[in-house]
Order: C-alpha cells, then sequence, then structure tokens
C-alpha cells in the first residue's frame, strides 16, 4: 500500500503499551470533536467521538480527553496492537461542517 | 452491508486531460461529500451534498472542477482540464443526515490521481 503521509510527527510506541495522541484544535464553536484512525491506501475510518459539552468518553480500549480551556483533545489508545499502526486524525465538527486537522502516525514496535 | 465504492482507485494523465471520478454512497445516505488529501495532511473538503442539492461548494475551483449528483444517490467530480498541483487523492465519504448528531462520515477508499 501506498503511504498517506511522508513528514507526519510520529508515534512509536511498544506493543502492549498506552497510546496518547493529541491534538490542537481552534474553533470554540465547534460542537463535536472526532479521531478518525487512516491505514495506508484507505480512506479515514470513524473511531469516536466526543461532544463539546463533555470532557471525557471511554470505547473500545479507546477514551478520548476533550479540554475546552486549552483547546486540546487527546486519544488514548490502551495496550496498542499492531493493527493500530496507521495515521490518526482529529477533527472538529461546527454544524454540518467537518474540518480535518494534521495527522499523527502511529507506529507500532513488537 | 456494503460501503462507500469509489472508481476508479488509480488513475495517471497527463496536464491539461480531463479525469472524473465516481462514488456509490451508503444506501440511504443523503450526505455525500467530496474530500481532497494531499501527501500529508487531513482532508478538505471540496463540495457536500445534501441529496442532490450542493449546500456547500466554497472550496470548489470551479474554473476547472465540477460535480454533479444526479438523482441523489451517485456522484461524479470532473477536473478538466488537470494541472500539476491536482495530484492527490479524492475522497468520496458519506453520512445520515449529516451526521448532524455526530461526526462520522463513511469514506471510500479514494481515487489517487498523478498529472505528469
Amino acid at each position: 500500500g501506498e503511504s498517506v503521509g511522508l513528514h507526519l510527527p510520529t508515534l512509536s510506541v511498544q506493543e502492549g503499551d498506552n497510546s496518547i495522541i493529541n491534538c490542537a484544535y481552534s474553533n470554540s464553536a465547534s460542537d463535536y470533536f472526532i479521531w478518525y484512525k487512516q491505514e495506508s491506501g484507505k480512506g479515514p475510518q470513524f473511531i469516536i467521538d466526543i461532544r463539546s459539552n463533555m470532557d471525557k468518553r471511554q470505547g473500545q480500549r479507546v477514551t478520548v480527553l476533550l479540554n475546552k480551556t486549552v483547546k486540546h483533545l487527546s486519544l488514548q489508545i490502551a495496550a496498542t496492537q499492531p493493527g493500530d499502526s496507521a495515521v490518526y486524525f482529529c477533527a472538529e465538527k461546527a454544524g454540518n461542517k467537518l474540518t480535518f486537522g494534521g495527522g499523527t502516525r502511529v507506529l507500532v514496535k513488537p | 452491508e456494503a460501503g462507500v465504492v469509489q472508481s476508479p482507485r488509480y488513475k495517471i494523465i497527463e496536464k491539461k486531460q480531463p479525469v472524473a471520478f465516481w462514488c456509490n454512497p451508503i444506501s440511504g445516505h443523503n450526505t455525500l461529500y467530496w474530500y481532497l488529501q494531499n501527501l500529508g495532511q487531513g482532508p478538505e473538503l471540496l463540495i457536500r451534498y445534501e441529496n442532490e442539492e450542493a449546500v456547500d461548494d466554497s472550496q470548489l475551483p470551479k474554473d476547472r472542477f465540477s460535480a454533479e449528483r444526479l438523482k441523489g444517490v451517485d456522484s461524479t467530480l470532473k477536473i478538466q482540464p488537470a494541472e500539476l498541483g491536482d495530484s492527490a487523492v479524492y475522497l468520496c465519504a458519506s453520512s445520515l443526515e449529516g451526521g448532524r448528531r455526530t461526526g462520522e462520515l463513511f469514506f471510500g477508499e479514494g481515487s489517487r490521481l498523478t498529472v505528469l
């Protein structure tokens, strides 16, 4: 498959460890914040979202934290697995408009 | 359930030639999006359809790009003439009710365009 990006920030993590991916957003009026995962040669895949009136939401092995004071969003992946290797994008939604931020590449080392 | 289907997956053309991409959204999804993704960057919205109406095309370069969604289902995105800077991945996505309650869009695998 082809590479999604060549000069992305990269997080290398040992298999089984936890991963934390960070994102800064800009629009205070955004009502949802979302994390997408993009594997090489594929389109982005929805992971989890959080409404703007919440500060934490948990899914299966993933937790999203929202800090509106500093406009910061993070994604925590528990017990990172080889299948988690991908590029992760945060996105913010204001009304019907979804805006993606820059991505972070996660490399899982065996 | 079938996902969003796009074709072609890959296209190589010479500059000044036309190109067209096709998208079939998930059945029942009334909102359809075309995004452009450059290498190493997040997707950028080109156009959004609610049924057959283009409700946001502010980022579509209308001098060379056009899109249509006849009958509110399939959509095509056309570039004529293509320029070197158009080399990118063109992603189609769909959602139910514009993803109003969440940000969940369903993406296709994309059409990778290379302009020589």
